[in-house]
């Protein structure tokens, strides 16, 4: 069954420098997502992203952080000048319609800012 | 909100034994899905249910939905260790995100 596929499993980062998230949706999905779980807590939505352009975003997606599509498999999510709160595990999700349609998950991206 | 709510936030029950984990939510949905969550790893869909409808099954598991009362249940009848996980509902509206409430983080014992 196809996957959705995300690296690093685990990125160290230091304070301030900037971190890049890399997801691997499922090939024909045309929605992405980026949801973040700091430990202990509740997984939160960030962005989804259609046709190459945000088309929600939720209040923690300030400007410190930014998502692209760079080519026809890729979905990144760039965090810049990262901060201590920023340790979270990051969630990539992608499904091919959209709207409450069910969503499918990597198994994350465990960011740790020092 | 569109947050659904789940309840209780742990369950603890022998193998063999069924699990019941509900939901409740505050706005009208279009549909609402439940997830589960190992620990450590990302969230698997388990079973949408329309808002049309009231009961559906998937192998173990027996979904209901109560529009009127707006709450949900997620049935696991016969669990088995593997099951043990953290279980999320997530109602849905006319938007494409999913907005999970704490979950009900279910251990099941051999």
């Amino acid at each position: 069954e196809p996957e959705v596929t995300q690296t690093p499993s685990h990125q160290v980062t230091q304070m301030g420098q900037e971190v890049i998230l890399r997801c691997v949706p499922i090939s024909n999905h045309l929605y992405f997502y980026w949801y973040r779980q700091i430990l202990g807590q509740k997984v939160e939505f960030l962005v989804s992203f259609y046709n190459n352009e945000i088309s929600e975003k939720s209040e923690i997606f300030d400007d410190q952080f930014s998502v692209e599509r760079p080519d026809g498999s890729n979905f990144t999510l760039k965090i810049r000048s990262t901060k201590l709160e920023d340790s979270a595990m990051y969630f990539c999700a992608s499904n091919q319609d959209g709207g409450n349609q069910p969503q499918h998950f990597g198994d994350g991206t465990r960011l740790s800012i020092l | 909100s569109q947050q659904g709510e789940e309840d209780p936030q742990a369950l603890s029950i022998q193998e063999g034994e069924n699990a019941t984990m509900n939901c409740s939510y505050k706005t009208s949905i279009n549909n609402l899905q439940w997830y589960r969550q190992n620990s450590g790893r990302g969230l698997v869909h388990l079973i949408l249910i329309r808002s049309n409808e009231r009961e559906k099954h998937s192998g173990r598991l027996r979904v209901t939905l109560d529009t009127s009362k707006k709450s949900s249940s997620l049935l696991i009848t016969a669990s088995r260790a593997a099951d043990t996980a953290s279980y999320f509902c997530a109602p849905g509206l006319n938007t494409d995100k999913l907005i999970f409430g704490t979950g009900t983080r279910l251990q099941v014992f051999p």
